[in-house]
């Protein structure tokens, strides 16, 4: 089974910090993806990585940075949060296959709930 | 543009009952890819099915089922004799052509199945 891991369930920093999410995936996963979810809005793309050093802005990019510096590990960075990034992170890894892979499913990890005061 | 909609912000029915979630999508690309995921209070979204465009067969897993029809956009999911354990947010999602994967999500729905 694919194990998608966060470093942290629950997570509550201030205003101006600089906050790390950590996400390991432990099947060699070629994609990776980080999420927010809010109520009525869904799952929102914030990057991805199709491998390693290499990222790709998503739809909702503002405010954050990623990094992709081992296949495993994909690192999403609050540069200066603000209190409307307070929301549910979700990360994901996908194998790629064959092109096109949009087929596969993504396989998620258990989320981390980030408050910012 | 890519856009999929759930309707269905929130649906409470009684054990037993049978349950539809309507996704309906948009999308240019001839070739794309529909998935259901389920979102129970635990937070990990687990995949439970997807489609090709090419393939309009319906599917029936168990208890569940699918219904995709590219003539109406539509991709619904039927829980038959729901259960209590069905109670989750579920989301539509749909991928389209090219080698990345990414996902364009619905709003989601919540499901409660009362006893």
């Amino acid at each position: 089974d694919v194990k998608v891991t966060q470093s942290s369930r629950y997570l509550v920093k201030r205003t101006g910090e600089k906050v790390f999410l950590e996400c390991v995936q432990d099947m060699d996963h070629e994609n990776m993806f980080w999420y927010r979810q809010d109520p009525g809005l869904g799952l929102r793309l914030i990057y991805f990585s199709y491998d390693v050093k290499m990222k790709e802005k998503g739809d909702i990019p503002e405010g954050y940075s990623v990094s992709r510096e081992k296949k495993e590990r994909f690192s999403l960075i609050l540069e200066s949060a603000s209190t409307n990034q307070t929301s549910m992170y979700l990360c994901a890894s996908m194998r790629q296959l064959t092109r096109p892979s949009s087929n596969q499913p993504q396989h998620f990890g258990d989320g981390t709930r980030l408050s910012i005061l | 543009a890519q856009k999929v909609t759930q309707a269905q912000t929130e649906i409470s029915v009684v054990e037993k009952e049978d349950v539809t979630l309507d996704c309906v999508y948009e999308t240019r690309d001839t070739t794309y890819y529909l998935f259901w995921y389920k979102q129970p209070p635990s937070g990990e979204l687990v995949f439970l099915i997807r489609r090709n465009s090419f393939d309009e067969q319906n599917e029936i897993s168990g208890r569940y089922s699918w219904n995709f029809q590219k003539s109406t956009s539509s991709f619904n999911f039927t829980i038959t004799a729901s259960q209590v354990v069905d109670s989750a947010v579920y989301f539509c999602a749909l991928s389209g052509g090219g080698n990345t994967g990414k996902l364009i999500f619905g709003q989601g729905t919540t499901l409660q199945v009362k006893p």
